[in-house]
């Protein structure tokens, strides 16, 4: 098993420049999210979906979209990056209905110039 | 929303020497759980604490969550290099969505 797994590791973006992250879990989790993770911020949430069919806004949504494409596939997408987008993008996969552990991706590394 | 504090957000320690950090919380813990994370790496699921004075060891990691089930401490005992990272606490504050609230981190250094 892979887990779960992201692409790409690393990207530079000029502002106004568009993209999408992607992320893909093969463990069968119902719930996936989206996390940045800034220095002195700690990680916060972006986006999540509970389940396959529906998704939700986290703390920091603004300037982000989510699709979720099926039940192993999530994306993120900046249609519009700004240099404070600048982060380390995580995603994210659990189980539904029983405890809540999620398992983290390797993250992406985004630069916005 | 709840809020998670660490404590202290940074750590230096001479290896074989043993430590704790704290994670103290705004509401009540549902759920708690440690990761540990490396430099420029995912996190590493450690621990769930879910019932008030449960404590789940695994090696030389030690977590406790207390009676009140607001505040959490890990404790590492006989440190080494292999314990160097990130650790962060996340808190499950209830309800059916799954949501995850996260700590800051506490970096931990240690000197071989």
């Amino acid at each position: 098993n892979a887990g779960v797994t992201q692409t790409p590791k690393f990207q530079v973006l000029k502002t106004g420049q568009s993209m999408t992250l992607q992320c893909a879990q093969d463990m069968n989790h119902n719930s996936m999210y989206w996390y940045r993770q800034d220095p002195g911020m700690g990680l916060r949430l972006i986006y999540y979906s509970a389940s396959e069919g529906t998704t939700d806004k986290g703390e920091v949504p603004n300037g982000y979209n989510v699709s979720r494409l099926n039940k192993r596939e999530f994306s993120l997408r900046l249609e519009s990056a700004a240099p404070s987008q600048t982060s380390v993008y995580f995603c994210a996969s659990s189980v539904a209905g029983g405890p809540r552990e999620q398992f983290f991706g390797p993250g992406t590394r985004l630069t916005v110039l | 929303s709840q809020e998670l504090e660490q404590s202290p957000q940074s750590l230096i320690v001479q290896e074989g020497k043993n430590l704790t950090i704290n994670c103290t919380s705004s509401k009540t813990l549902y759920g708690l759980y440690w990761y540990k994370q490396k430099y420029g790496e995912g996190l590493i699921f450690l621990m769930m604490l879910q019932k008030g004075g449960e404590e789940k060891s695994h090696e030389k990691i030690t977590a406790k969550l207390d009676e009140k089930k607001q505040q959490s401490s890990l404790h590492i005992t006989a440190s080494q290099p292999s314990h160097a990272g990130i650790y962060l606490c996340g808190a499950d504050g209830g309800g059916s969505n799954y949501k995850l609230t996260f700590g800051k981190g506490t970096l931990l250094t240690v000197n071989p």
